[in-house]
């Protein structure tokens, strides 16, 4: 299995914050790799794909880069609404194995 | 708009089977690969397994030993049944469509409750 760490597991940061949250892979995967976002009681929400591929409906503060075994989430300008847990998810390999979250909190 | 609706037995004992079914509604399950993800509370995601429209299916080898997803074009839904179950397979179990390679489009969640 491809494994994957994400870091940090948490962080706190207040609005306006830029943050960054990694997730490396045990083995090359090119840019086969998503970004979700979790709130409480709800189903991930996509963010990202293709490692850098913004998805439709999602705001531009949130951005994507990397390939290979190193890859970044970015959110430059934090708001409200994004304090979540946040995964990310390799789909180069079966099975397909997710990062273990990183909480982002209130500072 | 497409919709997922997933439904299942919500408290189970051990040893017991789980079955959830998840129905796509405004769209069809033709030309997608449909999957399962499971989150056991305040933990991560696992990867369960997929399916495509034609039967074809990729599994957790964790899991693979007792889980089986199927589908049923006739109905637009597909299954998941997971045999033996034991307190380590209490989750929110999510059913979601695949595109652009990923899931996307998510069900709502079943809290699956395995306890004596």
């Amino acid at each position: 299995d491809i494994q994957m760490t994400q870091s940090p597991s948490s962080l706190s940061a207040s609005v306006g914050d830029r943050v960054t949250i990694t997730c490396r892979t045990s083995q090359g995967i090119t840019d086969e790799l998503a970004w979700y976002q979790q709130k409480p009681g709800t189903a991930p929400k996509r963010l990202i794909y293709a490692a850098s591929t913004l998805q439709t409906g999602v705001p531009p503060r949130f951005s994507g880069s990397g390939s290979g075994t190193e890859f970044t989430l970015t959110i430059s300008s934090l708001q409200p609404e994004d304090f979540a847990t946040y995964y990310c998810l390799q789909h180069n390999d079966y099975p397909w194995t997710f990062g273990q979250g990183t909480k982002v909190e209130i500072k | 708009q497409v919709q997922l609706q997933q439904w299942g037995a919500g408290l189970l004992k051990p040893s017991e089977t789980l079955s959830l079914t998840c129905a796509v509604y405004g769209g069809s399950l033709t030309g997608y690969y449909w999957t399962w993800i499971r989150q056991p509370p305040g933990k991560g995601l696992e990867w369960i397994g997929e399916i495509n429209y034609s039967g074809k299916t990729k599994y957790n080898p964790s899991l693979k030993s007792r889980v089986t997803i199927s589908v049923d074009t006739s109905q637009n839904q597909f299954s998941l049944s997971l045999n033996s179950v034991t307190a380590a397979d209490t989750a929110v179990y999510y059913c979601a469509r695949i595109s652009r390679s990923v899931p996307y489009l998510w069900g709502q969640g079943t809290l699956v409750t395995v306890s004596s």
